[in-house]
Formats: structure tokens, sequence, C-alpha cells
């Protein structure tokens, strides 16, 4: 069955430090992959996706994903996360071409000042 | 543009009470998608459809729930017979095909 795993349900880093947070997906083929942040009491929003080509994506606020086909995996960087940056942050992947996007249980991070 | 828009942002019935949930999705998008999340069962797929028509239910609980989109401009998530285990945050999004989702900012029902 199609799912995405992020082991992690909480990650606390000190402000200024860097982040990295873990995705993997079981899927037939290479899926669209997804990351998404939900700030407290809001609606999900993109941070960055992967189609295809460069494995490293850059998506918004200095946040990259690499994709890494031979581990299944889709993981979350950062080099210096700011005290923002606090959110749950949910990994997703949808079938190539298909609708259905699966999300991964979340991580709650805490960046501590 | 405002975004995907969900009102109520909050909502609270008794048990056995009725609950409709709006969504207004993104104008031009044409398929819109209703997800559940709880702290329990995280995000969840509940229906999906594109141009208006339903394509995708399997998320739906069988009963009570049920999902309409009458025009481009509206969705809604109805239930009935409201139950504390519907307690949960309904989120909308809509998407342009096979492309990024976007979420509203959910409805937060609490049924006592």
């Amino acid at each position: 069955a199609q799912s995405v795993t992020q082991p992690d349900a909480r990650v606390t880093v000190s402000e200024g430090a860097s982040l990295q947070l873990r995705c993997k997906y079981s899927y037939s083929g290479t899926p669209y992959l997804f990351w998404y942040v939900q700030y407290q009491r809001q609606g999900l929003q993109l941070l960055l996706k992967y189609y295809s080509g460069d494995p490293v994506v850059q998506g918004v606020n200095g946040f990259e994903a690499e994709f890494s086909k031979s581990d299944s995996s889709f993981h979350l960087r950062k080099a210096s996360v700011h005290w923002s940056d606090s959110a749950v942050y949910f990994c997703a992947a949808s079938r190539t071409g298909g609708y259905k996007v699966v999300f991964g249980s979340g991580t709650r991070l805490l960046v501590s000042p | 543009n405002a975004g995907v828009i969900q009102t109520p942002r909050h909502k609270v019935t008794g048990k056995g009470q009725e609950a409709t949930l709006w969504c207004e999705p993104i104008s031009g998008h044409s398929a819109v998608f209703w997800y559940r999340q709880t702290i329990v069962q995280g995000l969840e797929f509940l229906t999906y459809f594109r141009n208006q028509a339903p394509i995708d239910d399997s998320g739906m609980p069988k009963e009570r729930f049920s999902a309409q989109m009458p025009n481009q401009s509206h969705s809604t998530l109805k239930i009935q017979s409201t139950q504390p285990q519907d307690s949960a945050v309904y989120l909308c999004a809509s998407s342009l095909p096979q492309n990024t989702l976007y979420f509203g900012a959910g409805t937060r029902l609490s049924v006592l």
C-alpha cells in the first residue's frame, strides 16, 4: 500500500541550528513528493514539491529537500532555523499523474530560543 | 486571490444534530478535496471532485456523511446526526489538475 512515514513525531532544535526532518515513502515508481507546513490554527501551506529532475529542490523561507530513490526518502532541511519556524511539518506524496495525496503523520518542530 | 475559503471556522453541534461545512475553492481550480484532521488519525482523505463531478469518495464514512459541489464556486460537506467521534478539523483544498493542493484554514467541528 502507498504510504508516507515521518518517524519523528516531535523535534526540538535551538534557534540558529540546522534542521533535518525525515520522510520515507512507499510507492511503486517515483511519486510526486511534497512538504507542507501547518502553523497553529491554520491550514496547510506548501513549502516545496518534487516532480522530477534535480533531486534537491528549493522551497520557501530557506527550506530545501532532497529526493533519494535508493533510500525512498525525501528529507527536509534548513541551514538555520528561526523561532517562527515552529510548526507542524507534513510530508506527502501522490502517484505520478494521480490526484490523491497521502500525508505522513507530521512532525512537530519546536525552535527554542 | 483570497485563497480557499472555509466557513464557519468553528462549529459546535449537539449530538444528533446536522452540520454543514462550506468551502469556496480558488477561482479557476478544477479540483476540490476534503480532508479530515484528528490527533489520532492525522490527515485523512475524504472525497474529491473534478470539474464539479464526484470522482472519489472512498474516504467518506458510508453513513451520515455526504458532499456536494453544486457549482464551481463552492462545495459542501454535510454530516447528519453528528457524533462525538466526528469532532475534527475538516480541511478543504483545491488545485489545478495534477498540481499542488491549496488548503483552506479549516473548520473545527466540535460535537458535544
